[in-house]
């Protein structure tokens, strides 16, 4: 079955303690991209790949960082958290970045 | 920038009421425009989606029309149902090129909550 996982999916953690979200397609997407959730903002976007070794900046990276060795995987590293970084996260991919997007199920992050 | 703005929520209907949910973006260019849908618990799918002006995308019984002269992508069903109860989002993508390659700038989403 095509489709986009992430784990954990639920997380709580305190400020400071470094985290990873992995986030993987198995549909041999090119693209592949983060975005956090919150409440009025609708989705914004953190950071995105187009191939291995491709990363670059969304609308809101700080805190965040990327890296995309496989094709398939494309984890979001916190390296220090902070409560304001307490989100729903999204992982999603496409075959190219212009084609429809499939997402994963969601990271439920808190950070106390 | 590019943006987009959905019509203020929560919505409530009752089973069979007709839905509008109105989407306007700005954005230069030629964007292409999404609608998403999130059920409880679960991440987004595409509901629908249209790349170019007039282009009518329809999926489940529900449609939307880009249209470039009033800059809007409405959502529309003509009788919805109790499983129709979830978040909807509206979308653009920009496109090719640039620093938004593939980025969706997303509405804040509306609440639909259908009684039967």
């Amino acid at each position: 079955e095509a489709q986009v996982t992430q784990n954990p999916r639920y997380l709580i953690t305190v400020t400071g303690k470094k985290l990873t979200v992995t986030c993987s397609q198995n549909m041999n997407h090119e693209y592949m991209s983060w975005y956090r959730q919150d409440p009025g903002l609708g989705l914004r976007q953190i950071y995105y790949s187009m191939n291995v070794e491709v990363t670059d900046k969304g609308d809101v990276p700080e805190g965040y960082k990327v890296s995309r060795k496989e094709k398939r995987n494309f984890p979001l590293i916190l390296e220090s958290p902070s409560p304001n970084q307490t989100s729903l996260y999204f992982c999603a991919s496409s075959l190219h970045g212009t084609d429809t997007q499939y997402f994963g199920p969601g990271t439920r992050l808190t950070v106390l | 920038g590019d943006s987009v703005t959905q019509m203020e929520g929560p919505v409530t209907l009752s089973e069979e009421a007709f839905l509008t949910i109105n989407c306007t973006y700005t954005a230069t260019g030629y964007p292409s425009l999404f609608w998403y849908v999130q059920y409880p618990g679960e991440g987004l799918q595409l509901l629908l989606k249209a790349t170019k002006a007039d282009d009518k995308g329809s999926n489940k019984g529900f449609e939307a029309t880009y249209r470039k002269e009033t800059t809007s992508f409405h959502l529309e069903k003509g009788s919805v149902q109790v499983s129709d109860s979830a978040v909807y989002f509206c979308a653009l993508s920009a496109g090719a090129g640039g620093t938004s390659y593939g980025k969706l700038t997303f509405g804040q989403g509306t609440i639909l909550t259908v009684h039967p």
